[in-house]
C-alpha cells in the first residue's frame, strides 16, 4: 500500500538552533498533507495544512514564522522549527491522502524532537 | 511493528447507530483516541479514552474498549448527515502515536 515516510524519526537539537523535518509520500502524488503535533499525554494537534505549490494553512495559534511549511513538490513536504527551544520538544507526524476522496490516509511514522 | 487496523468503509441510514471498530497491536497503549476528518480538512479530536477504563460515553458518542482483545470501538447514536466523515482511530503509548487507516461513515437521508 501507499507509504508516507517522516525523516528524521527523532532529533535532539540545542535551543536557538533550525530543524527540518521532511515528509514524503514514496508512491503516490499528495497534493495536501498535513501536519500534526502531539504533546506529552494530550493528543494530536493539527498544526498547518500543506498544500503543493502555495503556502500553507496554519491552525489558530501556530505561529507560522516559527514553524515554517514548505511543500514543494508533489511527493515532499517539510517542517522547519526555527530557533528551537525547549517547549517545542513534542512529537510531530504528517499526514496525506490520495487525491480523489481515497478514504485512506497515511501517516508518517512521527519525529520526537527534543531541544535542549 | 505495531499496527492498528480499521474497516474501511461504513454505511448507514440517517437516525440508526453508527459502530465504528479498531483493532490494534501495542500491549503498552496508554490513550485511545478517536478522530474525524472532514472533506479538506485536518483531523480533529473527537473523544479519547485512558487504556484502565472500558467505556466512556460523550453525549451521542460512546467509546468501548476491550483491553485484552485489544478492539477498540465507536458508536454513534442517532446518526445525522452531519456526521458523514472519515474516522480514524489512535493509539499511544505516550513515546509516538500510531493510526489506523481511517473509515469513511456514509450516512444515507
Amino acid at each position: 500500500g501507499a507509504v508516507v515516510s517522516q525523516h528524521p524519526s527523532w532529533v535532539i537539537c540545542k535551543s536557538g538552533t533550525s530543524v527540518k523535518i521532511e515528509c514524503r509520500s514514496l508512491d503516490f502524488q499528495a497534493t495536501t498533507m498535513f501536519w500534526y503535533r502531539q504533546f506529552p499525554k494530550q493528543s494530536l494537534m493539527l498544526m498547518a495544512t500543506s498544500n503543493e505549490g502555495s503556502k500553507a494553512t496554519y491552525e489558530q495559534g501556530v505561529e507560522k514564522d516559527k514553524f515554517l511549511i514548505n511543500h514543494a513538490s508533489l511527493t515532499l513536504s517539510t517542517l522547519t522549527v526555527t530557533s528551537a527551544h525547549p517547549e517545542d520538544s513534542s512529537f510531530y507526524i504528517c499526514s496525506a491522502q490520495i487525491p480523489g476522496g481515497s478514504t485512506e490516509a497515511f501517516f508518517g511514522q512521527g519525529t520526537r524532537l527534543t531541544v535542549v | 511493528g505495531e499496527d492498528v487496523e480499521q474497516s474501511l468503509f461504513l454505511s448507514v441510514r440517517e437516525g440508526d447507530s453508527s459502530v465504528i471498530n479498531c483493532t490494534y497491536t501495542d500491549s503498552s497503549s496508554t490513550y485511545l483516541y478517536w478522530y474525524k476528518q472532514e472533506p479538506g480538512a485536518g483531523l480533529q479530536l473527537l473523544t479519547y479514552i485512558f487504556s484502565n477504563m472500558d467505556m466512556k460515553q460523550d453525549q451521542r458518542l460512546t467509546v468501548l474498549l476491550n483491553k485484552k482483545d485489544k478492539h477498540l470501538s465507536l458508536r454513534i447514536a442517532d446518526t445525522q448527515t452531519g456526521d458523514s466523515a472519515i474516522y480514524f482511530c489512535a493509539e499511544s503509548n505516550n513515546n509516538d502515536m500510531r493510526f489506523g487507516a481511517g473509515t469513511r461513515l456514509t450516512v444515507k437521508p
